[in-house]
């Protein structure tokens, strides 16, 4: 059983360009989450999808920042027009259930240049 | 203010040492997680204590959790140059849906 699959691992993008981060989540996972850390810092909470449904977004930056988890395929984080401020490390994790572990990814590092 | 803060912020210990951190957190909890995190590497969860449990055990490791102070502790007994990495506990609760991470212990066990 794969874990929490990632791609890619490193993306570099210049200031103004699109960035898409994939999330492939362990198999019978529905919940899928997304979060950001930034050097030296603990990771903070984006956004938690279920399948083609956004359940909480509170997270997400107002502007640029988008997420989906269609009903096939994996989650998509989209970073439009992005910014220096926008370099992090970006992890998803999926979890089976609510109240239970959620399993992370290895992460996208997001370098802007 | 951060939801769970780790103390301490930085630790180092002899091989064979025992290694404790603590956390400590705001609002009210359903439950609370421990994770580590290798340098550059995605979080590996370590173990789960819920908000009715008081103690936890998973080989080397040991969990408490008292809600009254809203503090938990993590105890790595016999600690091994591979234990060291950044632990974070993370809790969730309080109506958020993901989890609440603080800033980390980093951990270095001297050979």
């Amino acid at each position: 059983n794969a874990g929490v699959m990632q791609n890619p691992r490193h993306l570099v993008r210049r200031r103004g360009q699109e960035a898409r981060l994939r999330c492939s989540p362990m198999k019978g996972h529905s919940h899928v989450y997304w979060y950001r850390q930034l050097p030296e810092e603990g990771l903070k909470f984006m956004v938690y999808l279920q399948k083609e449904n956004i359940i909480d977004e509170s997270g997400m930056p107002k502007e640029r920042f988008s997420a989906e988890f269609p009903k096939e395929g994996p989650s998509i984080l989209r970073i439009q027009q992005v910014v220096r401020g926008d370099s992090a490390a970006y992890f998803c994790a999926s979890q089976m259930g609510r109240e239970v572990e959620q399993y992370f990814g290895p992460g996208t590092r997001l370098t802007v240049t | 203010s951060q939801q769970g803060e780790e103390d301490p912020q930085a630790l180092s210990i002899q091989e064979g040492e025992n290694a404790t951190m603590n956390c400590s957190y705001k609002t009210s909890i359903n439950n609370l997680q421990w994770y580590r995190q290798n340098s550059g590497r995605g979080l590996v969860h370590l173990i789960l204590i819920r908000s009715n449990e008081r103690e936890k055990h998973s080989g080397r490791l040991r969990v408490t959790l008292d809600t009254s102070k809203k503090s938990s502790s993590l105890l790595i007994t016999a600690s091994r140059a591979a234990d060291t990495a950044s632990y974070f506990c993370a809790t969730i609760g309080g109506g958020a849906d993901g989890l609440t991470f603080g800033k980390g212990t980093h951990l270095i066990i001297q050979p």
